[in-house]
Protein backbone atom coordinates (compact mmCIF):
# COMPACT_ATOMS: atom_id res chain seq x y z
CA UNK A 1 0.00 0.00 0.00
CA UNK A 2 1.02 3.59 -0.66
CA UNK A 3 2.12 5.18 2.33
CA UNK A 4 3.94 8.45 3.18
CA UNK A 5 5.49 10.03 6.59
CA UNK A 6 7.20 12.76 7.53
CA UNK A 7 9.69 12.65 10.18
CA UNK A 8 8.60 16.16 12.15
CA UNK A 9 5.67 18.05 12.26
CA UNK A 10 7.81 21.10 13.20
CA UNK A 11 11.12 21.83 11.93
CA UNK A 12 13.18 25.19 13.57
CA UNK A 13 16.15 26.33 11.45
CA UNK A 14 17.79 29.77 11.47
CA UNK A 15 18.38 31.87 8.99
CA UNK A 16 21.10 30.71 6.63
CA UNK A 17 21.48 27.26 7.99
CA UNK A 18 20.37 24.02 5.93
CA UNK A 19 17.36 22.94 5.61
CA UNK A 20 16.08 19.03 5.99
CA UNK A 21 13.07 17.68 5.67
CA UNK A 22 12.64 14.41 5.79
CA UNK A 23 10.21 11.90 3.81
CA UNK A 24 10.16 8.46 3.51
CA UNK A 25 7.45 6.36 1.81
CA UNK A 26 6.07 3.01 0.50
CA UNK A 27 5.02 2.29 -2.63
CA UNK A 28 3.85 -0.95 -4.67
CA UNK A 29 4.41 0.76 -8.09
CA UNK A 30 7.46 2.57 -9.25
CA UNK A 31 7.00 5.92 -6.96
CA UNK A 32 6.41 8.96 -8.77
CA UNK A 33 7.28 11.91 -5.32
CA UNK A 34 6.53 15.26 -5.05
CA UNK A 35 7.18 17.54 -2.40
CA UNK A 36 4.85 21.12 -2.27
CA UNK A 37 4.73 23.99 -0.09
CA UNK A 38 2.24 25.66 1.22
CA UNK A 39 2.31 29.45 2.71
CA UNK A 40 -0.39 30.68 5.41
CA UNK A 41 -4.08 30.85 3.84
CA UNK A 42 -2.73 29.60 0.15
CA UNK A 43 -3.00 26.40 -1.43
CA UNK A 44 -0.72 23.93 -2.42
CA UNK A 45 1.90 25.00 -5.17
CA UNK A 46 4.43 22.06 -6.41
CA UNK A 47 8.02 23.05 -5.21
CA UNK A 48 9.85 19.88 -7.05
CA UNK A 49 9.00 16.17 -8.28
CA UNK A 50 10.88 13.30 -9.21
CA UNK A 51 9.37 10.69 -11.98
CA UNK A 52 11.76 8.47 -13.59
CA UNK A 53 15.90 9.48 -14.42
CA UNK A 54 18.11 11.41 -12.51
CA UNK A 55 17.86 11.30 -8.46
CA UNK A 56 18.98 14.15 -7.70
CA UNK A 57 16.12 16.95 -8.50
CA UNK A 58 15.80 20.47 -7.93
CA UNK A 59 12.87 22.61 -7.77
CA UNK A 60 11.90 25.86 -6.93
CA UNK A 61 13.54 28.65 -4.46
CA UNK A 62 16.70 26.48 -4.59
CA UNK A 63 15.21 23.72 -2.99
CA UNK A 64 16.50 20.04 -3.79
CA UNK A 65 15.73 16.42 -3.15
CA UNK A 66 17.40 13.30 -3.52
CA UNK A 67 15.51 10.13 -4.47
CA UNK A 68 17.15 7.25 -2.51
CA UNK A 69 15.20 3.92 -3.88
CA UNK A 70 17.23 1.68 -0.77
CA UNK A 71 16.59 4.08 1.76
CA UNK A 72 12.95 4.76 0.49
CA UNK A 73 13.50 8.32 1.02
CA UNK A 74 12.78 11.47 -0.15
CA UNK A 75 14.05 14.14 1.94
CA UNK A 76 14.18 17.89 1.00
CA UNK A 77 17.24 20.29 1.10
CA UNK A 78 17.96 23.85 1.32
CA UNK A 79 21.56 24.65 2.40
CA UNK A 80 20.50 27.91 3.36
CA UNK A 81 16.81 28.72 5.19
CA UNK A 82 15.52 32.40 4.27
CA UNK A 83 12.69 33.95 5.77
CA UNK A 84 10.44 33.38 2.86
CA UNK A 85 11.28 29.73 4.06
CA UNK A 86 8.69 29.48 6.32
CA UNK A 87 5.80 27.55 5.40
CA UNK A 88 4.02 23.72 5.51
CA UNK A 89 5.84 21.39 3.76
CA UNK A 90 4.01 18.43 2.05
CA UNK A 91 5.67 15.27 0.84
CA UNK A 92 3.31 12.88 -1.45
CA UNK A 93 3.21 9.78 -3.50
CA UNK A 94 1.56 8.72 -6.64
CA UNK A 95 -1.52 6.10 -5.89
CA UNK A 96 -1.48 2.27 -6.32
CA UNK A 97 -1.77 0.91 -9.77
CA UNK A 98 -5.58 0.98 -11.52
CA UNK A 99 -7.66 3.26 -11.43
CA UNK A 100 -6.25 5.05 -8.45
CA UNK A 101 -2.97 5.64 -10.21
CA UNK A 102 -2.85 9.26 -10.39
CA UNK A 103 -4.18 10.05 -7.17
CA UNK A 104 -1.90 11.55 -5.25
CA UNK A 105 -1.10 10.82 -1.46
CA UNK A 106 0.24 13.42 1.25
CA UNK A 107 2.15 12.73 4.60
CA UNK A 108 0.52 14.84 7.72
CA UNK A 109 2.91 17.73 6.58
CA UNK A 110 6.10 19.58 8.34
CA UNK A 111 6.25 22.88 9.55
CA UNK A 112 9.19 24.89 9.25
CA UNK A 113 10.13 28.15 11.01
CA UNK A 114 12.88 30.28 10.56
CA UNK A 115 14.42 32.55 13.02
CA UNK A 116 16.17 35.45 12.36
CA UNK B 1 -4.05 29.44 -9.03
CA UNK B 2 -4.62 30.41 -12.27
CA UNK B 3 -6.73 28.27 -14.33
CA UNK B 4 -8.66 26.69 -11.52
CA UNK B 5 -10.95 28.49 -8.83
CA UNK B 6 -13.29 27.57 -5.99
CA UNK B 7 -15.60 29.45 -4.13
CA UNK B 8 -17.14 30.60 -2.62
CA UNK B 9 -13.72 31.06 -0.68
CA UNK B 10 -15.55 30.95 3.00
CA UNK B 11 -18.55 29.26 4.60
CA UNK B 12 -19.74 29.35 7.96
CA UNK B 13 -23.00 27.00 7.32
CA UNK B 14 -25.25 24.96 10.19
CA UNK B 15 -25.57 21.45 10.90
CA UNK B 16 -27.54 19.42 9.33
CA UNK B 17 -27.23 22.04 6.28
CA UNK B 18 -26.40 21.37 2.60
CA UNK B 19 -23.24 22.78 1.23
CA UNK B 20 -21.70 22.74 -2.23
CA UNK B 21 -18.73 23.59 -2.67
CA UNK B 22 -17.52 24.94 -6.87
CA UNK B 23 -14.13 24.29 -8.02
CA UNK B 24 -14.13 25.67 -11.92
CA UNK B 25 -10.82 24.95 -14.04
CA UNK B 26 -9.78 26.47 -17.52
CA UNK B 27 -7.00 24.05 -18.42
CA UNK B 28 -9.75 21.72 -19.86
CA UNK B 29 -7.77 18.73 -17.33
CA UNK B 30 -9.25 15.63 -17.60
CA UNK B 31 -8.83 14.38 -13.96
CA UNK B 32 -10.40 16.49 -11.04
CA UNK B 33 -9.59 15.93 -7.07
CA UNK B 34 -11.55 17.05 -4.13
CA UNK B 35 -9.10 17.12 -0.73
CA UNK B 36 -9.92 18.20 2.77
CA UNK B 37 -6.97 19.37 4.93
CA UNK B 38 -7.16 18.63 8.58
CA UNK B 39 -4.23 19.68 11.39
CA UNK B 40 -2.36 16.58 11.81
CA UNK B 41 -3.68 14.84 8.70
CA UNK B 42 -2.52 16.61 6.11
CA UNK B 43 -4.50 16.10 3.28
CA UNK B 44 -6.91 13.42 2.63
CA UNK B 45 -8.86 12.25 -0.84
CA UNK B 46 -12.77 12.78 -0.90
CA UNK B 47 -13.29 12.25 -4.27
CA UNK B 48 -12.44 12.08 -7.82
CA UNK B 49 -12.99 12.62 -11.74
CA UNK B 50 -11.56 11.01 -14.44
CA UNK B 51 -14.12 12.77 -16.33
CA UNK B 52 -17.77 14.21 -17.45
CA UNK B 53 -19.94 11.87 -15.39
CA UNK B 54 -16.98 9.49 -14.30
CA UNK B 55 -16.31 10.29 -10.41
CA UNK B 56 -15.34 7.26 -7.75
CA UNK B 57 -14.62 7.57 -4.18
CA UNK B 58 -11.44 8.73 -2.04
CA UNK B 59 -10.70 7.29 1.69
CA UNK B 60 -13.22 10.01 3.11
CA UNK B 61 -16.40 9.98 1.04
CA UNK B 62 -18.35 9.23 3.98
CA UNK B 63 -20.90 12.31 4.02
CA UNK B 64 -19.85 13.71 0.84
CA UNK B 65 -21.18 13.46 -3.07
CA UNK B 66 -19.70 15.06 -5.96
CA UNK B 67 -20.65 15.86 -9.71
CA UNK B 68 -19.50 16.73 -12.86
CA UNK B 69 -21.64 17.58 -15.55
CA UNK B 70 -18.61 19.75 -17.54
CA UNK B 71 -15.06 19.93 -17.88
CA UNK B 72 -14.86 22.86 -16.70
CA UNK B 73 -16.93 21.76 -13.15
CA UNK B 74 -16.41 19.63 -10.31
CA UNK B 75 -18.72 20.03 -7.19
CA UNK B 76 -18.25 18.71 -3.95
CA UNK B 77 -22.00 18.55 -2.01
CA UNK B 78 -22.30 17.85 2.10
CA UNK B 79 -25.86 16.53 2.14
CA UNK B 80 -26.41 17.18 5.72
CA UNK B 81 -23.17 19.30 7.29
CA UNK B 82 -21.67 18.26 10.58
CA UNK B 83 -19.44 19.92 12.35
CA UNK B 84 -16.54 17.06 11.95
CA UNK B 85 -16.95 18.29 8.03
CA UNK B 86 -15.72 21.75 9.46
CA UNK B 87 -11.92 21.53 7.47
CA UNK B 88 -10.39 23.55 3.97
CA UNK B 89 -11.16 21.96 1.20
CA UNK B 90 -9.35 22.31 -1.75
CA UNK B 91 -9.87 21.21 -5.23
CA UNK B 92 -6.85 20.07 -7.56
CA UNK B 93 -6.65 19.18 -11.43
CA UNK B 94 -4.18 17.46 -13.73
CA UNK B 95 -4.04 15.94 -17.41
CA UNK B 96 -2.38 13.09 -16.52
CA UNK B 97 -3.86 9.50 -14.80
CA UNK B 98 -0.84 8.34 -13.74
CA UNK B 99 0.24 10.94 -11.53
CA UNK B 100 3.57 12.08 -13.26
CA UNK B 101 2.74 15.84 -13.41
CA UNK B 102 1.05 16.27 -9.85
CA UNK B 103 -1.15 18.25 -9.33
CA UNK B 104 -2.45 22.07 -9.35
CA UNK B 105 -4.31 23.14 -6.92
CA UNK B 106 -7.02 25.84 -6.13
CA UNK B 107 -6.84 28.39 -3.13
CA UNK B 108 -8.85 26.49 -0.89
CA UNK B 109 -12.23 27.04 0.92
CA UNK B 110 -12.69 27.55 4.49
CA UNK B 111 -15.85 25.43 5.74
CA UNK B 112 -17.20 26.02 9.45
CA UNK B 113 -20.28 24.04 10.61
CA UNK B 114 -21.68 25.41 13.73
Amino acid sequence: AQSVTQLGSHVSVSEGALVLLRCNYSSSVPPYLFWYVQYPNQGLQLLLKYTTGATLVKGINGFEAEFKKSETSFHLTKPSAHMSDAAEYFCAVRGPSGGSQGNLIFGKGTKLSVKP
Amino acid sequence: DAGITQSPRHKVTETGTPVTLRCHQTENHRYMYWYRQDPGHGLRLIHYSYGVKDTDKGEVSDGYSVSRSKTEDFLLTLESATSSQTSVYFCAISDSGTGIYGYTFGSGTRLTVV
